[in-house]
């Protein structure tokens, strides 16, 4: 059973960078065939896609937040990451990473509350 | 990007009773719609794709119908582990999107 555990810092100051990272256990992110995907909820709102990586590097941004996310993985830890630099207020949400197939979110995280606050 | 709307916003149902949940697109996404349950403090849990096809565990009570922009999610006889929030989600058009959930309470 693919588990998925998100870890970094739960308040960042504004204009900084928001720096996540997602451990994969039960499950290899170089076996191929899944995408790796951050995606986020505002407090008491619907789910935003961020983008996704695969095992390769390859990567797709929401067009949304495309300048300011970068997601890169680390195959040797079974590790994947977020990073969203220039963060305000708007960026406050529960961060979930997630698996996968087809765009079909199959497996997700806890998920982390990360606040933008001074 | 294609917009997701669902409705109601809110649906009081008293246990036992079917639930109807619907789903619309601005546009065309064929089949290619998801969706997901969600619980207070939980992440999301996947319930249907394909517009029909149930996920791995999940009960026959819930099924789903529909294609191109308009889809329903059943929930043939609500039990009290189905109070919740559901989203639809489309993957047919990067990016896939989500509708912004109806919150099924009880009655």
């Amino acid at each position: 059973q693919v588990q998925l555990q998100e870890s970094g810092p739960g308040l960042v100051k504004p204009s900084q960078t928001l720096s996540l990272t997602c451990t994969v256990s039960g499950g290899s992110i170089s076996s191929g065939g899944y995408y790796w995907s951050w995606i986020r909820q505002h407090p008491g709102k619907g789910l935003e896609w961020i983008g996704y990586i695969y095992y390769s590097g390859s990567t797709y941004y929401n067009p949304s937040l495309k300048s300011r996310v970068t997601i890169s993985v680390d195959t040797s830890k079974n590790q994947f990451s977020l990073k969203l630099s220039s963060v305000t207020a708007a960026d406050t949400a529960v961060y979930y990473c997630a698996r996968e197939t087809s765009m079909i979110v199959g497996y997700w995280g806890q998920g982390t509350l990360v606040t933008v606050s001074s | 990007e294609i917009v997701m709307t669902q409705s109601p916003a809110t649906l009081s149902v008293s246990p036992g009773e079917r639930a109807t949940l619907s789903c619309r697109a601005s546009q065309s996404v064929s089949s290619n719609l998801a969706w997901y349950q969600q619980k207070p403090g939980q992440a999301p849990r996947l319930l249907i794709y394909g517009a029909s096809t149930r996920a791995t565990g999940i009960p026959a009570r819930f099924s789903g119908s529909g294609s191109g922009t308009e889809f329903t999610l059943t929930i043939s006889s609500l039990q009290s582990e189905d109070f919740a929030v559901y989203y639809c989600q489309q993957y047919n058009n990067w990016p896939q999107t989500f509708g912004q959930g109806t919150k099924l309470e009880i009655k």
